[in-house]
């Protein structure tokens, strides 16, 4: 069975930095490009970051360009999203997803609170 | 970026109706077009993906289609039932950065 379990959400403070993760099960990691994608609270979907299957090539929405940075370790079979600078409109829900051209398989989700 | 306007924002209908959702790209994205479905609290799931190749599981009274011109795409439901209560999605994977249509939001009468 695929599996993708995000973790790593919490509450911090404007300018301060978080870690999400996102373990994957049940498929090779590696054939798949990986995906964030966040929901802000009563809103609809956006797409944060995506990265190849061997880590090399990575896309940031203009957003979070500069700021955060998406990585993988596939002999974890873990995804990252190490995001800094955080500010008050990156408050949402961040899913991980696996795919680029579509994304087939989902996270639970993991909720970033930005506030003071 | 590719701007993706779905139409209508909010739905509702009867069960057994037949129901569509329109999804209008800025500029011609071909037949890179997704559909997703997210239930009320729960993380989104891929429903078709390349315009109208349904994903396993996915029951076949839904489908989706697009014009040819690659910039007007439709979900269809032929069938409304009371599962397919949910906010639909549309979103453009032929160029980055991806984007989503804003939703819309399917209810039972």
């Amino acid at each position: 069975e695929v599996k993708l379990e995000d973790s790593g959400g919490g509450l911090v403070q404007p300018g301060g930095s978080l870690r999400l993760s996102c373990a994957a099960s049940g498929f090779p990691l590696n054939r798949y490009a990986m995906t964030w994608v966040r929901q802000a609270p009563g809103k609809g979907l956006e797409w944060v970051s995506t990265i190849g299957g061997l880590g090399v090539d990575t896309y940031y929405s203009d957003s979070v360009k500069g700021r955060f940075s998406i990585s993988r370790d596939n002999s974890k079979n873990m995804l990252y999203l190490q995001m800094n600078s955080l500010r008050a409109e990156d408050t949402a829900i961040y899913y991980c997803a696996a795919g680029d051209v579509y994304f087939d398989h989902w996270g639970q989700g993991t909720l970033v609170t930005v506030s003071s | 970026d590719i701007q993706m306007t779905q139409s209508p924002s909010s739905l509702s209908a009867s069960v057994g109706d037949r129901v569509t959702i329109t999804c209008r790209a800025s500029q011609s994205v071909s037949a890179y077009l997704n559909w997703y479905r997210q239930e009320p609290g729960k993380a989104p799931k891929c429903l078709i993906h390349g315009t109208s190749s349904l994903q396993d599981g996915v029951p076949s009274r839904i489908s989706g289609s697009g014009s040819g011109s690659g910039t007007d795409f439709s979900l269809t439901i032929s069938s409304l039932q009371p599962e397919d209560v949910a906010t639909y999605y549309c979103q453009q994977s032929y160029s980055k950065p991806f984007t989503f249509g804003q939703g819309t939001k399917l209810e039972i009468k």
